[in-house]
């Protein structure tokens, strides 16, 4: 079985402060791992993948498997980062391409 | 390309009921994925169709069913509506040799009552 868990609900830092989402997970094969975003108002989107090892917005992921984490970082944390982030799982070369979403963590960057 | 859309935007039902839900996905995507999110949680994964078939289901009962169209479109069906059907459920497109990407549409917003 398939499982992602967030464990933080609620992140509420100041702008220009670091922020630090964790993600961890558990699958039996090759994990792909994502992390998606939803702003207010807006339909969720993928932010990053882990395959691409991009910086997108200034946030980035490492997909650490002896610890089975994918954490979400950011340096400096601006207002408009406030939204709901969410790490999804995917099996890599698996047929299908099913997410498994965590519960999310919603991040409130204030001034 | 509006990208993936979905209708109706909202549904009120009551328990017992039969309701339809219905997606079209994005401009060259042959694989749609349904999932339920429910108030608070993350979304989860209902079934995924490819060239008319089920080809992944997630942990939901038989009455949650679904369709998918020549054209690629698909419907989510759910019979015999229980109180705790009542979510948000989201449609997601992705096509064939992609890189893994799914594109979700805005979603439904079904109350059962």
């Amino acid at each position: 079985a398939q499982r992602v868990t967030q464990p933080e609900k609620l992140l509420s830092v100041f702008k220009g402060a670091p922020v630090e989402l964790k993600c961890n997970y558990s699958y039996s094969g090759s994990p792909e791992l994502f992390w998606y975003v939803q702003y207010s108002r807006q339909r969720l989107q993928l932010l990053l993948r882990h395959i691409s090892r991009e910086s997108i917005k200034g946030f980035t992921a490492d997909l650490n498997k002896g610890e089975t984490s994918f954490h979400l970082k950011k340096p400096f944390a601006q207002e408009e980062d406030s939204a709901m982030y969410y790490c999804a799982l995917s099996g890599l070369g698996a047929a299908g391409n099913k997410l498994t979403f965590g519960g999310g963590t919603r991040v409130l960057v204030k001034p | 390309d509006a990208g993936v859309t979905q209708s109706p935007t909202h549904l009120i039902k009551t328990r017992g009921q039969q309701v339809t839900l219905r997606c079209s996905p994005k401009s060259g995507h042959d694989t749609v994925s349904w999932y339920q999110q429910a108030l608070g949680q993350g979304p989860q994964f209902i079934f995924q169709y490819y060239e008319e078939e089920e080809r992944q289901r997630g942990n939901f009962p038989d009455r949650f069913s679904g369709h998918q169209f020549p054209n690629y479109s698909s419907e989510l069906n759910v019979n015999a509506l229980l109180l705790g059907d009542s979510a948000l459920y989201l449609c997601a497109s992705s096509p064939t040799g992609g890189n893994g990407e799914q594109f979700f549409g805005p979603g439904t917003r079904l109350t059962v009552l």
